[in-house]
Protein backbone atom coordinates (compact mmCIF):
# COMPACT_ATOMS: atom_id res chain seq x y z
CA UNK A 1 0.00 0.00 0.00
CA UNK A 2 1.19 3.81 -0.83
CA UNK A 3 1.31 5.76 2.50
CA UNK A 4 3.28 7.71 4.16
CA UNK A 5 4.64 6.38 8.13
CA UNK A 6 5.61 9.18 10.74
CA UNK A 7 6.61 7.76 14.43
CA UNK A 8 6.11 8.32 16.98
CA UNK A 9 2.43 9.47 16.54
CA UNK A 10 2.05 10.99 19.76
CA UNK A 11 5.07 12.45 22.27
CA UNK A 12 5.52 14.29 24.93
CA UNK A 13 8.70 15.60 25.98
CA UNK A 14 10.94 17.82 28.21
CA UNK A 15 12.37 21.29 27.05
CA UNK A 16 15.93 20.18 25.84
CA UNK A 17 15.85 17.05 24.83
CA UNK A 18 16.83 16.33 21.48
CA UNK A 19 14.19 14.46 19.61
CA UNK A 20 13.98 12.75 16.14
CA UNK A 21 10.32 12.16 14.32
CA UNK A 22 10.62 10.34 10.82
CA UNK A 23 8.87 10.15 8.12
CA UNK A 24 9.05 7.56 5.45
CA UNK A 25 7.52 7.30 2.37
CA UNK A 26 7.01 3.98 -0.15
CA UNK A 27 6.06 5.54 -3.18
CA UNK A 28 9.69 6.69 -4.57
CA UNK A 29 8.86 10.54 -4.60
CA UNK A 30 11.25 12.73 -4.96
CA UNK A 31 9.55 15.68 -3.06
CA UNK A 32 9.07 15.28 0.83
CA UNK A 33 8.48 18.33 3.03
CA UNK A 34 7.26 18.72 6.86
CA UNK A 35 4.35 20.88 7.92
CA UNK A 36 2.86 22.30 11.66
CA UNK A 37 -0.59 22.83 12.48
CA UNK A 38 -2.00 24.98 15.11
CA UNK A 39 -4.94 25.87 15.85
CA UNK A 40 -6.05 29.37 13.88
CA UNK A 41 -2.71 29.45 12.19
CA UNK A 42 -3.36 26.42 9.81
CA UNK A 43 -0.11 24.54 8.02
CA UNK A 44 2.63 26.15 8.32
CA UNK A 45 5.89 24.76 5.93
CA UNK A 46 9.09 23.87 7.85
CA UNK A 47 11.04 22.23 5.45
CA UNK A 48 11.41 20.93 1.99
CA UNK A 49 13.03 18.91 -0.04
CA UNK A 50 13.09 18.45 -4.05
CA UNK A 51 15.66 15.40 -3.57
CA UNK A 52 18.07 13.53 -1.96
CA UNK A 53 20.61 16.22 -0.12
CA UNK A 54 18.37 19.07 -1.62
CA UNK A 55 16.57 20.57 1.31
CA UNK A 56 15.64 24.06 2.19
CA UNK A 57 13.42 26.46 4.53
CA UNK A 58 9.92 26.87 4.70
CA UNK A 59 8.16 29.48 6.52
CA UNK A 60 8.84 28.53 10.29
CA UNK A 61 12.59 26.78 10.10
CA UNK A 62 13.57 28.06 13.25
CA UNK A 63 14.41 25.30 15.58
CA UNK A 64 14.03 22.74 13.22
CA UNK A 65 16.88 20.40 11.36
CA UNK A 66 16.16 18.19 8.45
CA UNK A 67 18.04 15.18 6.55
CA UNK A 68 17.61 13.81 3.44
CA UNK A 69 20.05 11.15 2.83
CA UNK A 70 17.43 8.62 1.02
CA UNK A 71 14.93 9.27 -1.29
CA UNK A 72 12.55 7.71 1.06
CA UNK A 73 13.05 9.01 4.47
CA UNK A 74 12.91 12.81 6.12
CA UNK A 75 13.64 13.12 9.49
CA UNK A 76 12.51 15.97 11.25
CA UNK A 77 15.41 16.80 14.24
CA UNK A 78 14.46 19.24 16.92
CA UNK A 79 17.66 19.76 19.09
CA UNK A 80 16.53 21.69 21.71
CA UNK A 81 12.98 21.47 21.65
CA UNK A 82 10.81 24.32 23.80
CA UNK A 83 7.17 24.48 24.43
CA UNK A 84 6.39 26.67 21.62
CA UNK A 85 7.17 23.89 19.11
CA UNK A 86 3.94 21.96 21.10
CA UNK A 87 1.81 20.93 17.74
CA UNK A 88 0.93 18.57 15.02
CA UNK A 89 3.46 18.12 12.72
CA UNK A 90 2.64 16.38 9.29
CA UNK A 91 5.01 15.16 6.76
CA UNK A 92 3.78 14.86 3.03
CA UNK A 93 5.34 13.53 -0.22
CA UNK A 94 4.68 14.01 -4.11
CA UNK A 95 5.98 12.51 -7.00
CA UNK A 96 7.91 15.52 -8.04
CA UNK A 97 7.96 19.25 -7.12
CA UNK A 98 4.23 21.61 -6.95
CA UNK A 99 4.51 22.44 -10.73
CA UNK A 100 3.19 19.16 -11.51
CA UNK A 101 0.02 17.78 -11.15
CA UNK A 102 0.96 15.32 -8.51
CA UNK A 103 -1.02 14.76 -5.37
CA UNK A 104 0.30 15.39 -2.18
CA UNK A 105 0.25 12.48 0.56
CA UNK A 106 0.32 13.48 4.11
CA UNK A 107 1.29 11.16 6.58
CA UNK A 108 -1.19 10.61 9.73
CA UNK A 109 0.85 13.15 11.77
CA UNK A 110 2.41 13.01 15.44
CA UNK A 111 1.08 15.21 17.71
CA UNK A 112 3.98 16.49 19.69
CA UNK A 113 3.99 18.01 23.84
CA UNK A 114 7.08 19.91 24.81
CA UNK A 115 6.98 20.52 28.83
CA UNK B 1 3.07 35.14 2.92
CA UNK B 2 -0.04 33.27 4.05
CA UNK B 3 -2.92 33.31 1.43
CA UNK B 4 -5.98 35.07 2.77
CA UNK B 5 -9.35 32.23 3.02
CA UNK B 6 -13.13 33.39 2.96
CA UNK B 7 -14.86 33.23 4.42
CA UNK B 8 -13.40 31.39 7.62
CA UNK B 9 -16.33 28.99 8.59
CA UNK B 10 -19.56 28.25 6.68
CA UNK B 11 -22.40 26.00 7.47
CA UNK B 12 -24.71 24.59 5.04
CA UNK B 13 -27.59 22.27 5.10
CA UNK B 14 -27.06 19.38 2.78
CA UNK B 15 -27.90 19.95 -0.86
CA UNK B 16 -27.03 23.69 -0.77
CA UNK B 17 -24.04 25.47 -2.85
CA UNK B 18 -20.61 26.77 -1.02
CA UNK B 19 -17.65 28.96 -2.71
CA UNK B 20 -14.25 29.30 -0.64
CA UNK B 21 -11.49 31.90 -1.28
CA UNK B 22 -8.19 32.10 -1.62
CA UNK B 23 -6.52 35.02 -2.23
CA UNK B 24 -2.86 36.35 -2.54
CA UNK B 25 -1.04 39.26 -2.64
CA UNK B 26 1.76 37.49 -4.25
CA UNK B 27 2.05 36.03 -8.23
CA UNK B 28 1.33 32.60 -8.00
CA UNK B 29 2.68 29.80 -9.97
CA UNK B 30 -0.53 27.27 -8.30
CA UNK B 31 -2.87 27.21 -6.08
CA UNK B 32 -3.90 23.20 -4.19
CA UNK B 33 -6.67 22.47 -2.60
CA UNK B 34 -6.78 20.40 0.31
CA UNK B 35 -9.81 18.75 3.03
CA UNK B 36 -9.32 17.87 6.69
CA UNK B 37 -11.57 16.18 8.46
CA UNK B 38 -11.14 16.66 12.22
CA UNK B 39 -8.41 14.70 13.65
CA UNK B 40 -7.21 13.10 9.99
CA UNK B 41 -4.37 14.28 7.82
CA UNK B 42 -5.35 16.61 4.91
CA UNK B 43 -6.41 14.81 1.84
CA UNK B 44 -5.43 16.21 -1.64
CA UNK B 45 -8.37 17.46 -3.47
CA UNK B 46 -6.58 19.62 -6.60
CA UNK B 47 -4.46 21.34 -7.90
CA UNK B 48 -4.47 24.39 -10.42
CA UNK B 49 -1.25 25.73 -12.71
CA UNK B 50 -1.58 29.26 -13.83
CA UNK B 51 -3.10 29.71 -17.08
CA UNK B 52 -6.76 30.40 -15.49
CA UNK B 53 -7.84 26.85 -15.76
CA UNK B 54 -10.98 25.56 -13.98
CA UNK B 55 -10.74 21.80 -12.79
CA UNK B 56 -13.52 19.69 -11.58
CA UNK B 57 -13.53 16.65 -9.02
CA UNK B 58 -16.97 15.07 -8.98
CA UNK B 59 -19.18 17.84 -7.92
CA UNK B 60 -16.24 20.00 -6.59
CA UNK B 61 -14.56 22.28 -8.65
CA UNK B 62 -12.24 25.38 -8.41
CA UNK B 63 -11.20 28.04 -10.74
CA UNK B 64 -7.31 30.22 -10.48
CA UNK B 65 -7.82 33.82 -12.03
CA UNK B 66 -4.08 34.24 -12.66
CA UNK B 67 -5.11 38.42 -13.07
CA UNK B 68 -6.73 38.71 -9.86
CA UNK B 69 -3.87 36.05 -8.01
CA UNK B 70 -7.08 34.32 -6.41
CA UNK B 71 -8.61 30.82 -6.39
CA UNK B 72 -12.28 29.79 -5.61
CA UNK B 73 -13.73 26.18 -4.72
CA UNK B 74 -17.44 25.45 -5.54
CA UNK B 75 -18.95 22.23 -4.08
CA UNK B 76 -22.15 22.23 -5.15
CA UNK B 77 -25.19 20.08 -4.02
CA UNK B 78 -23.06 19.58 -0.56
CA UNK B 79 -23.67 16.27 0.97
CA UNK B 80 -22.78 15.54 5.16
CA UNK B 81 -19.46 13.93 3.85
CA UNK B 82 -17.83 17.25 2.67
CA UNK B 83 -17.91 18.91 6.40
CA UNK B 84 -14.22 19.69 7.29
CA UNK B 85 -11.45 22.47 6.84
CA UNK B 86 -10.72 23.20 3.50
CA UNK B 87 -6.97 24.62 3.02
CA UNK B 88 -5.74 26.37 -0.41
CA UNK B 89 -1.68 26.17 -0.19
CA UNK B 90 -0.15 28.19 -2.74
CA UNK B 91 3.65 28.53 -4.66
CA UNK B 92 5.02 31.51 -6.16
CA UNK B 93 6.38 32.37 -9.84
CA UNK B 94 8.38 29.81 -11.90
CA UNK B 95 12.27 31.05 -11.07
CA UNK B 96 15.08 29.19 -8.72
CA UNK B 97 13.45 27.10 -5.81
CA UNK B 98 10.08 28.94 -5.09
CA UNK B 99 8.18 26.79 -7.48
CA UNK B 100 8.52 24.04 -4.55
CA UNK B 101 7.43 25.65 -1.29
CA UNK B 102 3.70 25.75 -0.28
CA UNK B 103 1.92 28.71 1.89
CA UNK B 104 -1.28 27.66 2.98
CA UNK B 105 -4.22 29.76 4.25
CA UNK B 106 -5.68 28.91 7.61
CA UNK B 107 -8.74 27.27 6.43
CA UNK B 108 -12.59 27.26 5.95
CA UNK B 109 -14.52 25.11 8.32
CA UNK B 110 -17.18 24.00 6.43
CA UNK B 111 -20.29 22.23 8.48
CA UNK B 112 -22.96 20.44 6.53
CA UNK B 113 -25.89 19.43 8.22
CA UNK B 114 -29.20 17.47 7.00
Amino acid sequence: EAQVTQNPRYLITVTGKKLTVTCSQNMNHEYMSWYRQDPGLGLRQIYYSMNVEVTDKGDVPEGYKVSRKEKRNFPLILESPSPNQTSLYFCASSLRAVYSTDTQYFGPGTRLTVL
Amino acid sequence: QQPVQSPQAVILREGEDAVINCSSSKALYSVHWYRQKHGEAPVFLMILLKGGEQKGHDKISASFNEKKQQSSLYLTASQLSYSGTYFCGTSEGASGGSNYKLTFGKGTLLTVNP
